[in-house]
């Protein structure tokens, strides 16, 4: 029984370059959350996906980054023209339904040089 | 929207000791408060959460109690062991679609635990 699994783990991109990160729930979860968490701090929420919809999206900068999950595959969150500030580590979380615990995964690691 | 405050940052205990670690949260509409482990490079792992409609939760060595009034509420580790040694975070969430939340957790910033053996 695989729990949230994401990837890659580490993920290294030059300022301008796209990253694309992938998130696959665990089995049973049609409910995925994306968490930001910078060195040192807390995780942020970002965005908050349903198969095939955005539900809420209050966390995510309005500016280059965007959120899918499609009906078939993982979900993925995509930051384009990348920039320093961007190195963080993102986790993604699923759960049953947006009322139970929610289960994160191991999380990717982006560093923009 | 809703905040939350952790304290304290850091925590060094002896080992076999009690640690406690606090948080406050600003909106009463929050419900729902769980409490992740995270060691280092790892994944928050769920260790114990509480709804508002219990005071006190118990798992083993780890306890988490809640004030409503006060709107506050604390995790508790008895006779604590070094590999309890981690970052711990609380987190709260709003009920759903009070105020247009959707579940997303607001996250306390963390308590740095060291149990020296």
């Amino acid at each position: 029984n695989a729990g949230v699994m994401q990837n890659p783990r580490h993920l290294v991109r030059r300022r301008g370059q796209e990253a694309r990160l992938r998130c696959s729930p665990m089995k049973g979860h049609s409910h995925v959350y994306w968490y930001r968490q910078l060195p040192e701090e807390g995780l942020k929420f970002m965005v908050y996906l349903q198969k095939e919809n955005i539900i809420d999206e209050s966390g995510m900068p309005k500016e280059r980054f965007s959120a899918e999950f499609p009906k078939e595959g993982p979900s993925i969150l995509r930051i384009q023209q990348v920039v320093r500030g961007d190195s963080a580590a993102y986790f993604c979380a699923s759960s049953v339904a947006s009322y139970n615990e929610q289960f994160f995964g191991p999380g990717t690691r982006l560093t923009v040089l | 929207g809703e905040n939350v405050e952790q304290h304290p940052s850091t925590l060094s205990v002896q080992e076999g000791d009690s640690a406690v670690i606090k948080c406050t949260y600003s909106d009463s509409a929050s419900n729902y408060f769980p409490w992740y482990k995270q060691e280092l490079g790892k994944r928050p792992q769920l260790i114990i959460d509480i709804r508002s409609n219990v005071g006190e939760k118990k798992d083993q060595r780890i306890a988490v109690t809640l004030n409503k009034t006060a709107k506050h509420f604390s995790l508790h580790i008895t006779e604590t062991q070094p590999e309890d040694s981690a970052v711990y975070f609380c987190a709260a969430r709003l009920s759903l679609n009070y105020g247009g939340s959707q579940g997303n957790l607001i996250f306390g910033k963390g308590t740095k635990l060291s149990v020296k053996p």
